[in-house]
């Protein structure tokens, strides 16, 4: 089985532009996580899905960040307009229904570079 | 808001040394995993414990939960250079989990 598939790995984008990340959930989770990793903050939840509906984004840091989740396999994390303190590592990941053992699966990454 | 402070922060041992990790919460979880992240990668999975005073082993890993399952330690017994890499606890809620601060490890050859 594939594990959870992220593209791009890598980005650099310039200040202002819009950038998407996408990932693909493993087959049969139904919970989706979007993070952010930074040596200053470490690993920060931004929003989470449950059967696609989003369950908690107080994580998201501000209106430019949005997340979508059109079907059960797959999401995007959008960043309009972007910024120079958005460079981070962003990472999802997908669980199975588990009630409280969250065990998390996560993606090889997209490493975010804005100038 | 449920904090996971993780120590030591960063540790270099030579290859062959035990090493103990923390993690401490005040707050109470329903379960705690362990994750290592290696450069370049997301973090892996390595155990789950869910009940108080749990013990579990992997290879030279020992885990445990603390008996109030609010803290846990990771023992490693004669460390690899394989074991380099960025050690993660993560509290369990429901639906979604804490992670902790992290612990960097370096096992020098």
């Amino acid at each position: 089985d594939a594990g959870v598939i992220q593209s791009p790995r890598h980005e650099v984008t310039e200040m202002g532009q819009e950038v998407t990340l996408r990932c693909k959930l493993i087959s049969g989770h139904n919970s989706l996580f979007w993070y952010r990793q930074t040596m200053m903050r470490g690993l920060e939840l931004l929003i989470y899905f449950n059967n696609n509906v989003p369950i908690d984004d107080s994580g998201m840091p501000e209106d430019r960040f949005s997340a979508k989740m059109p079907n059960a396999s797959f999401s995007t994390l959008k960043i309009q307009p972007s910024e120079p303190r958005d460079s981070a590592v962003y990472f999802c990941a997908s669980s199975l229904p588990s009630g409280t053992r969250n065990e998390q699966f996560f993606g090889p990454g997209t490493r975010l570079t804005v100038l | 808001t449920q904090l996971l402070e993780q120590s030591p922060q960063f540790l270099s041992i030579q290859e062959g040394e035990n090493l103990t990790v923390y993690c401490n919460s005040s707050s109470v979880f329903s379960s705690l995993q362990w994750y290592r992240q290696e450069p370049g990668e997301g973090p892996v999975l390595l155990v789950t414990v869910v009940t108080g005073g749990e013990v579990k082993k992997l290879k030279r890993l020992t885990f445990q939960f603390g008996d109030a399952r609010k803290d846990s330690s990771l023992h490693i017994t004669a460390a690899q250079p394989g074991d380099t890499g960025l050690y993660l606890c993560a509290g369990g809620g429901y639906q979604k989990v804490t992670f902790g601060t992290g612990t960097k490890l370096q096992v020098i050859p």
